[in-house]
Parts: structure tokens; sequence; C-alpha cells
């Protein structure tokens, strides 16, 4: 992988499903991955900054791990709401840069 | 605390002006980021500044892009003649430090080139 990558890229779900979305990152020089939740018409808000191969955040209903050997991250969704949804973002930075690449993100929408 | 404030909201510009956008960080944030979004994309980095230095310009185009994070005052990214490809919106982004720490984004600058 050489690039940040999220899957999928769109998700429809019902109301009180739980689901989860894939990110994946370059494995080499790892330092940090980060997760945005991105509502339409608003600026990305943080959810997770996670640092460390085997972390596991968590917030309310959403949660995250972290893989660094591999390169993969999931943020998971418990009892989706209509609330939820929006466009789910991960970065990283990229090489030896200090600054965030960003995936193209994974639109959630919730049906009613 | 007022978070990151970008001005304008929305910049409207004929082909061949200069476009400024402003971007004041959170408080206490000495790092700023500037992000585009062109129509049907995501964010792609332009430039990375703490005060008074480029720290990388790798994503922002050699011609008519310019950018800068005085001492005083917010950074402005600066574009000149613009053309219609520029049309998108400009996100700035502040952080304390380095990768470790999560963005605070601001509301973004919609431009038009018309």
């Amino acid at each position: 992988i050489l690039n940040v990558e999220q899957s999928p890229q769109s998700l429809h779900v019902q109301e009180g499903d739980s689901t989860n979305f894939t990110c994946s990152f370059p494995s080499s020089n790892f330092y940090a991955l980060h997760w945005y939740r991105w509502e339409t018409a608003k600026s990305p808000e943080a959810l997770f900054v996670m640092t460390l191969n085997g972390d596991e955040k968590k917030k309310g209903r959403i949660s995250a791990t972290l893989n660094t050997k591999e390169g993969y991250s999931y943020l998971y969704i418990k009892g989706s709401q209509p609330e939820d949804s929006a466009t789910y973002l991960c970065a990283s930075p990229k090489g030896s840069a200090r600054q965030l690449t960003f995936g193209s993100g994974t639109q959630l929408t919730v049906l009613p | 605390n007022a978070g990151v404030m970008q001005n304008p909201r929305h910049l409207v510009r004929r082909r061949g002006q200069e476009a400024r956008l402003r971007c004041s960080p959170m408080k206490g944030h000495s790092h700023v980021y500037w992000y585009r979004q062109l129509p049907e994309e995501g964010l792609k980095f332009m430039v990375y500044l703490q005060k008074e230095n480029i720290i990388d310009e790798s994503g922002m185009p050699k011609e008519r892009f310019s950018a800068e994070f005085p001492k005083e005052g917010p950074s402005i990214l600066r574009i000149q003649q613009v053309v219609r490809g520029d049309s998108a919106a400009y996100f700035c982004a502040s952080s304390p430090g380095g990768p470790n720490y999560g963005y605070t984004f601001g509301s973004g600058t919609r431009l038009t080139v018309v």
C-alpha cells in the first residue's frame, strides 16, 4: 500500500444496524492514524488519533482498532442512527512527511 | 475558544483576478495546514506552515499559488491570476504539534472562478 485507501466508498445501512469500514495505509515509517467524521455542510471533526499497534479507541457507539504491522484500521459503529450519516475519513502521514494524507472517505447513510 | 476561523466563506473571482484566503488557527496552535477539495474529490494536501516558516509545500502548484503564516496575523493562501480550475473548497486546519495531534478544521472557503 502506497497511499491511504478506504473501503467501501459508500454504504447504506438501516437504523439500528452495526457497521464497519476499513482504512489501509503504508505500514512502513508508520507514525499515526487519524479518523474524522465529515457531515454535509460542516467541516471534518476529529474522532480518534491512534499511534500504537493494537490500539483500540472508543467514543460512545463508535470505536476503532489499529494494526500497524499490516497497515489497516477498522472503524465500527454500533447501532447506527440517522445522525451517524456522514463521510468518515482516515488519514496518516505519508513517507517522511509530517502532515496528513487523507483517504477518499466512506460515505455512510443510515436509513430510518 | 473560537476554533479555526476562515474567511471569507464564499469568494467569487473573475478569471485573472487574485484570491486571498485567510485562516486564523485555534488559540495555542502553531501548525497550520491548507487542503483543497475539488468537486467530486477528497481532501488534497497543499501546504504545511508553522509561524514564519513553510514546512512542506509539496502539494501546492508551483505557479500562481503562495502561502504564508506571519508572526502576527492569520495564515494567507494567495492565488494569483485565478483560472476556472481553481474553483474548489479550500480548508485550513490547525494543530498544536505534529501528527500525534488531531487537526481542528475551519469551515472552509468556497472559491468560484467565473
